[in-house]
């Protein structure tokens, strides 16, 4: 069975204090992991998509890396505005539209 | 920027009702999808479609639900008989295909059954 496993469920930074987040994950074979955005009451926001171990992608202050078992989303010197819930999700490598698999997020708040 | 549009924001049912959500995918995406999040859980796989058909189904998507494309640019999700466990948002998503391109999700129906 595919699954998500995010690292902390919540975390609290002040303004300009860099950190990660974690994103562990098994997945019969894979075929994209995913980086969202969501804020309170609303859809998740696609950031990210890494498909092999080693890639990295950035935007902002929000730079995604993934190995074979884990990916990272590191933040560097976070605004009040990146305050939200980071969602991490697996799309396993199968025939078709394969649904996404996701974890439970990490609550990140960004203190002024 | 294109998005995915979903109505009602808010939809309040007695326990046992029929509900119809409705979404308007992303206008060039050819795959559409489903998914639920319960309050404080994770984001759940409800359905996909394709070409007029259901791709894939989760557990979840048990024969109180169905999903429909009725015209060229909306797509529906009805529950029959509505029951308290259904009470969630619920999720739109679209993707222009298949491979590893990202589904858009929309901002969600909160459905609370009563």
């Amino acid at each position: 069975e595919d699954q998500v496993t995010q690292s902390p469920e919540a975390l609290r930074l002040q303004e300009g204090e860099s950190s990660s987040l974690n994103c562990s994950y098994t997945v019969s074979g894979l075929r994209g992991l995913f980086w969202y955005r969501q804020d309170p009451g609303k859809g998740p926001e696609f950031l990210f998509t890494l498909y092999s171990a080693g890639e990295e992608k950035e935007k902002e202050r929000l730079k995604a890396t993934l190995t074979k078992k884990e990916s990272f989303l590191h933040i560097t010197a976070p605004k009040p505005e990146d305050s939200a819930t980071y969602l991490c999700a697996v799309q396993a490598a199968k025939s078709g539209n394969t649904p996404l698999v996701f974890g439970k997020g990490t609550r990140l708040s960004v203190i002024a | 920027e294109p998005e995915v549009t979903q109505t009602p924001s808010h939809q309040v049912t007695q326990m046992g009702q029929e509900v119809i959500l409705r979404c308007v995918p992303i206008s060039n995406h050819l795959y559409f999808y489903w998914y639920r999040q319960i309050l404080g859980q994770k984001v759940e796989f409800l359905v996909s479609f394709y070409n007029n058909e259901i791709s894939e189904k989760s557990e979840i998507f048990d024969d109180q639900f169905s999903v429909e494309r009725p015209d060229g640019s909306n797509f529906t999700l009805k529950i029959r008989s509505t029951k308290l466990e259904d009470s969630a948002m619920y999720f739109c998503a679209s993707s222009p295909g298949t491979g590893n391109q990202p589904q858009h999700f929309g901002d969600g129906t909160r459905l609370s059954i009563l």
